[in-house]
């Protein structure tokens, strides 16, 4: 079975241009997650899709992130425009565990974004 | 702010049992204690997750005392390939994973 893929691995761009991340999710998996490490600092929590509802954005930091997944499948996180501290590694995790008791989720590989 | 505390780093050899403690003083009634494992240039991946006493799998064993202040992550006969970064967490259920800085395992020849 096919594992959390994440699109592009890395990308390099300038500070106010736009970059569109790209997450595929385990098949059947209903949770989708964002996180980001930026700057050398801890794993931070972005937001959680549930199907193709926001569940809980309250990681999102500011409104120049965009993140859709339409028709519950995959997910894009758009940065508009990229600022340099935007600069880090996105993950994109799956699960599909819905109110049942397991906090195990599907990391994919990570894209490292770089802002000039 | 995390959460969790455990240690920065630690050494170990090549087939030797690794016991990696983690304090949650303030841990929620409701909340899991799950350990992830992160190899470099990949994302973290689920090793094992618990609420009281003994769990055990095919990677690793986690003790829980009775007043969940604190847990410990057991890896019997380490091999190199072990080198990684553990992190431990308090979570519920299908909601947001809160990392810590993690501890640094690095298993030496």
């Amino acid at each position: 079975e096919a594992g959390v893929t994440q699109f592009p691995s890395h990308s390099v761009i300038e500070k106010g241009q736009t970059v569109t991340l790209r997450c595929d999710p385990i098949s059947g998996h209903d949770n989708l997650y964002w996180y980001r490490r930026v700057m050398g600092k801890e794993i931070k929590f972005l937001l959680h899709f549930v199907k193709e509802s926001k569940q809980d954005e309250s990681g999102m930091p500011n409104n120049r992130f965009l993140a859709e997944r339409t028709g519950g499948t995959y997910s894009t996180l758009k940065v508009q425009p990229a600022e340099l501290e935007d600069s880090g590694v996105y993950f994109c995790a799956s699960s599909p565990y819905l109110g049942e008791e397991s906090n195990e989720q599907f990391f994919g590989p990570g894209t490292r974004l770089t802002v000039l | 702010l995390a959460k969790t505390t455990q240690p920065i780093s630690m050494d170990s050899y090549e087939g030797q049992e690794v016991n990696i403690t983690c304090s949650h003083n303030n841990i929620a009634t409701n909340d899991y204690i799950t350990w992830y494992q992160q190899f470099p240039s990949q994302g973290p991946r689920f090793i094992i997750q618990g609420y009281k006493t003994k769990v055990t799998n095919e990677v690793a064993s986690l003790f829980i005392p009775a007043d969940r202040k604190s847990s410990t992550l057991s890896l019997p006969r380490v091999s190199l390939s072990d080198t990684a970064v553990y992190y431990c967490l308090e979570a519920g259920s299908a909601r947001q994973l809160t990392f810590g800085s993690g501890t640094q395992l690095t298993v030496l020849p």
